[in-house]
């Protein structure tokens, strides 16, 4: 099984409708992240939370919440989708101890199409 | 802000050796990274790379370093089919906010 686990998979909706997008991880790391990947610009960090009391904006939060249930779980929400959230969004994790190489741990991903 | 560039596409023949180019603008980079994703897949960490290391070589991975330049590469030695995948570049100053490129997608021509 995948230490981070998204779903769902995949994910077709009406522009003004309310989606969450979840992610569990098992790795037992202490920050999270949600990322969005558009062809030609990468990845760009939505939010990110250090522990279920911190949640912090990244570069491109606006449209988008999220929740951090509990140190395993951070879902991701729309909360009235529009066309140019189309996109695979990403979540991942790290561990605090890793510091010395930042690594991140992705999930497979979620690929969301409003239309 | 910070920038990682690089080029989006790059093709070669297998058992060629492949060139993966990367410029970053934020001097104060500490930790460079080389990130692999295949079809259908998330990102996984291929390798990474100390600020204060010019070269760092792993079986057929050889990353170069310029900071004089913020110039940051990856050579894939005897290239195969299966290193056909996207590689993105990435920059971390030591915190928690890590910069990704847009990606290079590598095709490998049998």
């Amino acid at each position: 099984d995948a230490d981070v686990t998204q779903t769902p998979r995949n994910r077709i909706t009406k522009t003004g409708k309310r989606i969450m997008l979840e992610c569990s991880q098992t790795k037992g790391h202490d920050r999270m992240y949600w990322y969005r990947q558009d062809p030609g610009l990468g990845l760009r960090l939505i939010y990110y939370s250090f522990d279920v009391k911190d949640i912090n904006k990244g570069e491109i939060s606006d449209g988008y919440s999220v929740s951090r249930q509990a140190q395993a779980k951070f879902s991701l929400s729309l909360e009235s989708a529009i066309p140019n959230q189309t996109a695979l969004y990403f979540c991942a994790t790290s561990a605090q101890t890793e510091a010395h190489t930042g690594e991140l741990f992705f999930g497979e991903g979620s690929r969301l199409t409003v239309l | 802000g910070e920038d990682v560039e690089q080029s989006l596409f790059l093709s070669v023949r297998e058992g060629d050796s492949s060139v993966i180019n990367c410029t970053y603008t934020d001097s104060s980079s500490t930790y460079l990274y080389w990130y692999k994703q295949e079809p259908g897949a998330g990102l996984q960490l291929l390798t990474y790379i100390f600020s204060n290391m010019d070269m760092k070589q792993d079986q057929r991975l050889t990353v170069l370093l310029n900071k004089k330049d913020k110039h940051l590469s990856l050579r894939i030695a005897d290239t195969q089919t299966g290193d056909s995948a996207i590689y993105f570049c990435a920059v971390n100053t030591g915190g928690f906010k890590t910069i990704f490129g847009a990606g290079t997608r590598l095709f490998v021509k049998a």
